[in-house]
């Protein structure tokens, strides 16, 4: 089955450590993102890549980094300079095809990391 | 992009329609109107989007007001699997979709 997955579902990191998320995709899109969601609140986007070996900085990107080496992978490292790394994390792609390409195509989403820093 | 405003909570009984409205009276010419939904811990889920005319898919229908100023997702026969957070965007070609805190909603058997 085509889709996203992102691991692993509960993630548990003392203070201070950095901590790496993944995300993988096997629905071939080009563009990939990380969005952070805190309780109650919307998604806040942290990261996103329109092409492979490139990323772009989101709204909240203080803390963290990102990398693209591979079409289907884009991991989130959470570092010990994000104040706040407590957080539902999820990771979404979409198709560069189409008309509007991936500006305007639906985004797929993962079932999400949920994040707590001890 | 343009913001939105959604009411904080809805109840629709089980099996009736579910009709959840949108303000969006700042959207411009270009920008589409998306839905999605968030079911508890989970990622978003698409429902379905548009521009100026009316949709329908498997899922819902969007009504779209004739000055864009405003839309209605519709879920025909709401079952208690809908129950959850769905969220209107408006959007032009961002890199991102901006999602607000969206609407509670709460299938009742």
């Amino acid at each position: 089955d085509g889709g996203i997955t992102q691991s692993p579902k509960y993630l548990f990191r003392k203070e201070g450590q950095n901590v790496t998320l993944s995300c993988e995709q096997n629905l071939n899109h080009d563009a990939m993102y990380w969005y952070r969601q805190d309780p109650g609140q919307g998604l806040r986007l942290i990261y996103y890549s329109q092409i492979v070996n490139d990323f772009q900085k989101g709204d909240i990107a203080e803390g963290y980094s990102v990398s693209r080496e591979k079409k289907e992978s884009f991991p989130l490292t959470v570092t010990s300079a994000q104040k706040n790394p407590t957080a539902f994390y999820l990771c979404a792609s979409t198709s560069g095809s189409g008309v509007g390409g991936w500006a305007y195509n639906e985004q797929f989403f993962g079932p999400g990391t949920r994040l707590t820093v001890l | 992009d343009a913001k939105t405003t959604q009411p904080t909570s809805m109840d629709c009984a089980e099996g009736r329609a579910a009709n959840l409205p949108c303000n969006h009276s700042t959207i411009s010419g270009n920008e589409y109107v998306y839905w999605y939904r968030q079911i508890h811990s989970q990622g978003p889920q698409y429902i379905i989007h548009g521009l100026k005319n009316n949709e329908t898919n498997e899922m819902a229908s969007l009504i779209i007001t004739e000055d864009r100023k405003s839309s209605t997702l519709i879920l025909p026969h709401a079952t208690l699997r809908d129950t959850a957070v769905y969220y209107c965007i408006v959007r032009a070609g961002a890199n991102n979709l901006f999602f607000g805190t969206g609407t509670r909603l709460t299938v009742i058997p």
